[in-house]
């Protein structure tokens, strides 16, 4: 079975700390994801990789970045922390094209004080 | 652009009642795939069925049935004979064309109460 480990399942931060999400994969797959999750507005794509050192941006990527230097390992990084940042963050990752689909981890529910 | 719609944002049903969750789509692609999550409580997305733009054929697995009409643009789930632990938010996806992206519908909260 294809694991996705997202570093924490609870994190509370400070507005303007600089914030860490860690997410590893063990299935040696090629694409990456970084989604938030919001009541109401579903799940949105933040930021993906299909490559080591690649990265596109999503759909909603003002406030964040991202870090892929090992293909099992996808990195979110929010620069300045805010209030409107608060939400569940969910990793995925998939094989090859689109016609696969994509595995997600347990999800990181951030608070930002 | 691509648009997955799922109306029923709430569904509410007794334990042994069979429920059908929508999902409609947009897309230009002529080739596409159709997917379907479960969110239960914990919070972890888990993968239940994919088909792809060429395959109308309807899929049973269990208790799960999904059919899928090109005509109509739907690719709707249905849960016959439902359980408490088929409580959960399920989301429809698409995804296609030259992209690796997922769309997602906002997702459809379903409760089965004992």
């Amino acid at each position: 079975d294809v694991k996705v480990t997202q570093s924490s399942r609870y994190l509370v931060k400070r507005t303007g700390e600089k914030v860490f999400l860690e997410c590893v994969q063990d299935m040696d797959h090629e694409n990456m994801f970084w989604y938030r999750q919001d009541p109401g507005l579903g799940l949105r794509l933040i930021y993906f990789s299909y490559d080591v050192k690649m990265k596109e941006k999503g759909d909603i990527p003002e406030g964040y970045s991202v870090s892929r230097e090992k293909k099992e390992r996808f990195s979110l990084i929010l620069e300045s922390a805010s209030t409107n940042q608060t939400s569940m963050y969910l990793c995925a990752s998939s094989q090859g094209q689109f016609n696969q689909p994509q595995h997600f981890g347990d999800g990181t529910r951030l608070s930002i004080l | 652009a691509q648009k997955v719609t799922q109306a029923q944002t709430e569904i509410s049903v007794v334990e042994k009642e069979d429920v059908t969750l929508d999902c409609v789509y947009e897309t230009r692609d002529t080739t596409y795939y159709l997917f379907w999550y479960k969110q239960p409580p914990s919070g972890e997305l888990v993968f239940l069925i994919r088909r792809n733009s060429f395959d109308e054929q309807n899929e049973i697995s269990g208790r799960y049935s999904w059919n899928f009409q090109k005509s109509t643009s739907s690719f709707n789930f249905t849960i016959t004979a439902s359980q408490v632990v088929d409580s959960a938010v399920y989301f429809c996806a698409l995804s296609g064309g030259s992209n690796y992206k997922l769309t997602f519908g906002k997702g459809t909260l379903l409760t089965v109460n004992p």
